[in-house]
């Protein structure tokens, strides 16, 4: 079976500094790797994803992601967040059915 | 190019009613998928729809269920409803079937909650 992990429920940082959100995937078959972002009351929007080639991934709004196939894992990084960087982040798996399964997220809070 | 539209955006149902939520893709995209968000936790999978058939179902009972119209916007429907069904409803929509390689956009969702 499929499942994501994020290791991590809740971040808190302060502004300026550097973030990881962790997220550790299991999967049998091939994976595509996202990460979403969610604001309060708000959909999901799309950071970045993985899909094949280079293992680094850039993003929207700063953030990169590395996928590490030995360690089944595919953090989320950013060297500087912002304020506006506060809400919920979401790591999502697909590739082995038509469904995308994701993580119960990491709530993400910058402090000034 | 318009993304993906949902409605509404709040509801309130009693215990026992069916529902009725409905979504319009993102100009392009003929593909239609349907995630139940609880509070606090990540979005699960209903099902999803192509080409106005249902293309793969989570672990959801029956009184779950969809339709994709031609202009591939989409319903869910939920029967009997009960508290554990109150969450967000995200519909997402994509171009091709399948998990993601395309990319989905994900409508702002609509917040159910059922009393």
């Amino acid at each position: 079976a499929q499942s994501v992990t994020q290791l991590d429920s809740q971040v808190p940082v302060f502004e300026e500094a550097p973030v990881e959100l962790r997220c550790n995937y299991s999967s049998s078959v091939s994976v595509y790797l996202f990460w979403y972002v969610q604001y309060p009351n708000q959909g999901l929007q799309l950071l970045l994803k993985y899909l094949s080639g280079s293992t680094l991934v850039k993003g929207i709004n700063g953030f990169e992601a590395e996928f590490n196939k030995s360690q089944t894992s595919f953090h989320l990084r950013k060297p500087s967040v912002h304020i506006s960087d506060t809400a919920e982040y979401f790591c999502a798996m697909g590739g082995g059915s038509e469904k995308l399964v994701f993580g119960k997220g990491t709530k993400l809070t910058v402090n000034p | 190019e318009t993304g993906v539209t949902q409605s509404p955006t709040h509801l309130i149902k009693t215990r026992g009613q069916q529902v009725t939520l409905r979504c319009s893709s993102q100009s392009g995209h003929n593909t239609v998928s349907w995630y139940q968000q609880a509070l606090g936790q990540g979005p699960q999978f209903i099902f999803q729809y192509y080409r106005e058939e249902e293309n793969g179902r989570g672990n959801f009972p029956p009184r779950f269920s969809g339709l994709q119209f031609p202009n591939y916007s989409s319903e869910l429907n939920v029967n009997a409803l009960e508290l554990d069904d109150s969450a967000l409803y995200l519909c997402a929509s994509s171009l091709g079937f399948g998990s993601g390689g395309y990319g989905y956009t994900f409508g702002s969702g609509t917040r159910l909650t059922v009393v």
